[in-house]
Parts: structure tokens; sequence; C-alpha cells
């Protein structure tokens, strides 16, 4: 069956801090990849995608690569801020319209 | 509207009381789905409308759930003789196209439910 497994969080860095936040699937045939994003009072938002193996996905500074060889598709950014203190959800599309989401990490950047 | 709205944006209920969430999709959007999201977790699929069809209900937990979305625009969730389980953020989805698999999901803000 399908399901992803992410990084338990919750995550506190410094601003300007390296982070990654850990994903991986389980999935029969391609899936599509997404990470979305959750601010504090808003819905989830898609943050970026990759669609096949080797894609790289990004989006305001944050990258994630399709790794078919390791099931994979970890979030990274090189620098964080303060206003990317949010929820990331990692999330698998497989056949059919079902999407799988991770449990989600909380993320907390401090000045 | 500009986005997926969804009413009310939270409800308290008594254990046993029915309730009713109601999404209002991206005009236009072919596809609309309902999640379920307890705390701490990520969202469960709960049932997938395509246009007016519901081609899956699979992850509605039990026949106390029902949804519709009878002329392919607004869905309304009912949950039946809610329980303390039921207590969660019900999520709304929309996408533009039924067949497009990479396609982006828009989420409404969610209906939080408080069953007491």
């Amino acid at each position: 069956g399908n399901s992803v497994t992410q990084m338990e969080g919750p995550v506190t860095l410094s601003e300007e801090a390296f982070l990654t936040i850990n994903c991986t699937y389980t999935a029969t045939g391609y899936p599509s990849l997404f990470w979305y994003v959750q601010y504090p009072g808003e819905g989830l938002q898609l943050l970026l995608k990759a669609t096949k193996a080797d894609d790289k996905g990004s989006n305001k500074g944050f990258e994630a690569t399709y790794r078919k060889e390791t099931t994979s598709f970890h979030l990274e950014k090189g620098s964080v801020q303060v206003s990317d203190s949010a929820v990331y959800f990692c999330a698998l599309r497989g056949h059919g319209n079902q999407f799988y989401f991770g449990t989600g990490t909380s993320l907390t950047v401090i000045p | 509207g500009a986005g997926v709205s969804q009413s009310p944006r939270y409800k308290v209920a008594k254990r046993g009381q029915d309730v009713a969430l109601r999404c209002d999709p991206i005009s236009g959007h072919v596809s609309l789905f309902w999640y379920q999201q307890a705390l701490g977790q990520g969202p469960e699929f709960l049932t997938y409308f395509q246009n007016e069809a519901q081609l899956d209900k699979s992850g509605l937990p039990s026949d106390r759930f029902f949804a519709e979305r009878p002329e392919g625009s607004v869905s309304t969730l009912k949950i039946q003789r809610t329980q303390q389980e039921d207590s969660a953020v019900y999520l709304c989805a929309s996408r533009e196209t039924s067949g497009d698999v990479t396609g982006e999901l828009f989420f409404g803000e969610g209906s939080r439910l408080t069953v007491l």
C-alpha cells in the first residue's frame, strides 16, 4: 500500500540555520511527491512537488529531490527565516486520486 | 471565490448530535476531497467527488458519515450521532481537473469539530 513517514518534530532552529526534514515513502508504481506547508491559522498550501525520479522541486528557497533508490523526498533549506515557522507535511499521490500525508513536522525558527 | 471556503470554522457538538460541515470549492474545480485530521496527525482521506459523482468513499470511517455534492460545486459532510472520536479538523480540498496526476490540491482552512 501507500504510506509516508516523515521526521517527527518539533524542530527548533535559529535563524539562518540549515534545515532538513526527512521523508520516506512506500508506494506501488511511481507516485508524485509533494511538500505542503501549514502556516499558523491557515490551510495547507503546496510548497513544492516532483513527479518523477530525480526531479527536484523548489520554491521559496526550499528544495526536495525525488530519490527512487532510497524512496525519499527530504526537504531542505539552506538558511531558514522566522517566517518559515510552520508545520510541514510530506505527501504522495499514487494511482487514483488519493493523497497520502505524513504526520507533519512542526518547525519553529527563533531570531 | 478566491479559495476553498469551509464553514463553520469551529463546531462544538454534544455526543449524539448530528453535524453538517460545508465546503465551497474554487469555482470550476472538478475534483473535491474531504480529509480528517486528528490532533498531531496528518490528513486522512475520507472521500472524493468528481463533479457530483462520489467516486471513492473508502475512507469514511463508518456509516454515520455521509457526504454529498449534488450540483457538482458545494459539498456537505454530514456526521450523524457524533461520538467523541469524531473530534478532529475536517479539511476540504479541490483540484481543477481529475486526470492530472500532478495536479495541486487547494485546501480550505478546515472545520474544527469538538464532540463533548
